[in-house]
């Protein structure tokens, strides 16, 4: 098993344009979720998922983002527009179906927003 | 609301000193406490969880409720020990995982 996938492991842009990333969980894990990395504050949980349906999105900075997972083995993050402070390294991590599972975290993607 | 706090950013030791990464959490219920470990150009990987009792790498952490602490602690540390930690809590049921801010731990010769 190749592990939670995500792409891309880097992403330059723009301020002003719109980033989607993407992750691809490990096969029978039915919970996903968006981490962001900052020095500042660490890692923040921005949502996850449970069979596809999202939980908690409590975490999401604003409504520029957004986080979709049309099913078991895909689920995007989206930022509209992406702004400079929106640089970080973004994590998906997926789990098993129990409340004690561990976590199995992708590479990351690394955000620069310029 | 469930938080983890991690007080230091950089804990930095001699090889073979006593190491002890501090983990505070609040939180009202019965928490389920993990630390995660992330070494360089690897991915986030847990460490240990305070369910399993366990001793990984040589490193164990102890649940103290009344304090309501999860330090990681470990005798002698090893240059190969040198690694971001993160704490973490998961709360009853399931619910999300929190995470700290993390402690990086380096460890010199």
């Amino acid at each position: 098993d190749a592990g939670v996938i995500q792409s891309p492991r880097h992403e330059v842009t723009e301020m002003g344009q719109e980033v989607t990333l993407r992750c691809k969980p490990i096969s029978g894990h039915n919970s996903l979720f968006w981490y962001r990395q900052t020095m500042m504050r660490g890692l923040e949980l921005l949502i996850y998922f449970n069979n596809n349906v999202p939980i908690d999105d409590s975490g999401m900075p604003e409504d520029r983002f957004s986080a979709k997972m049309p099913n078991a083995s895909f689920s995007t993050l989206k930022i509209q527009p992406s702004e400079p402070r929106d640089s970080a390294v973004y994590f998906c991590a997926s789990s098993r179906p129990a409340t004690n599972e561990k976590l199995f975290f992708g590479s990351g993607t690394q955000l620069s927003v310029l | 609301a469930q938080r983890v706090t991690q007080p230091e950013k950089l804990l930095s030791v001699f090889k073979g000193a006593p190491v002890e990464l501090k983990c505070n959490y609040s939180y009202s219920g019965s928490p389920e406490l993990f630390w995660y470990v992330q070494y360089s150009r690897q991915r986030l990987q847990l460490l240990l969880r305070h369910i399993s009792r366990e001793s990984i790498k040589g490193f164990t952490a102890d649940l103290n409720k009344g304090e309501t602490s999860f330090h990681l602690k470990k005798p002698f540390a090893q240059e190969e020990d040198s690694a971001m930690y993160y704490c973490a809590l998961r709360g009853t049921g399931f619910q999300k995982l929190v995470f700290g801010t993390g402690t990086r731990l380096l460890v010199s010769p």
